[in-house]
């Protein structure tokens, strides 16, 4: 078990689609993270939510929307999204205040845009 | 704005031997965190170990420890007796003790374990 559930865990999706990835923590940390893994590349964070404000949005296109309903809970809703969007996307949680905590990861979402 | 270079794309070990990953980070900060984190096929990051930057002792885990060099900025992570579970990427990180701040990750190093 690893505090961080995230589902799917694969999804295709052709371009024209609008899709949902869903985290979830039940770990009581007031911040949540989403990141893209592509290969060959560093980790790139996309959004940060802390106490379920949106505090960071790294210049992510429109085509990624986040929603952070509840301190438990945030989805990264997609649409019309390129080939170029296919990657791992990693969520993760972590207890703002309290850096010696470190993130905890989701087991991510393999994503592949058709 | 803090940096982490992890300059080994890929290693490998034999099984039971010891390896070393290096890690070498840039800031102005002067208590800070850093860390190791695992991700094996199964995807999932996983905390190895964790070192604050005003503790000169070395931390270890099990058969994790790291050599941590403050005025050399440096963080490297010696697995010993090395296991076929081992094998995995492995990325350095570092944290600021300063509200807000996100972790800022190294671009990773592959690590194989040879039977």
């Amino acid at each position: 078990e690893t505090g961080v559930t995230q589902t799917p865990r694969h999804l295709v999706m052709g371009m024209t689609n609008k899709k949902s990835l869903k985290c979830e923590q039940h770990l009581g940390h007031n911040a949540m993270y989403w990141y893209k893994q592509s290969a060959k590349k560093p980790l790139e964070l996309m959004f940060v939510y802390s106490l379920e404000e949106r505090v960071e949005n790294n210049s992510v296109p429109s085509r990624f929307s986040p929603e952070c309903p509840n301190s438990s809970h945030l989805f990264l809703h997609l649409h019309t999204l390129q080939p170029e969007d296919s990657a791992l996307y990693l969520c993760a949680s972590s207890q703002e205040g309290r850096a010696s905590y470190g993130y905890t990861f989701g087991s991510g979402t393999r994503l592949t845009v058709v | 704005a803090q940096t982490v270079t992890q300059s080994q794309p890929e290693m490998s070990v034999q099984e039971a031997e010891t390896v070393t990953l290096s890690c070498t980070y840039d800031t102005s900060e002067s208590d800070y965190y850093l860390f190791w984190y695992k991700q094996p096929p199964s995807r999932q990051m996983i905390l190895v170990i964790r070192q604050e930057a005003y503790k000169q002792q070395n931390a270890t885990e099990n058969r994790f420890s790291v050599n941590f060099q403050k005025a050399a900025k440096s963080f490297s992570l010696k697995i010993s007796d090395s296991q076929l579970g081992d094998a995995a990427m492995y990325f350095c990180a570092y944290r600021s003790t300063n509200y807000g701040q996100n972790f800022v990750f190294g671009p990773g190093t592959r690590l194989s374990v040879l039977p």
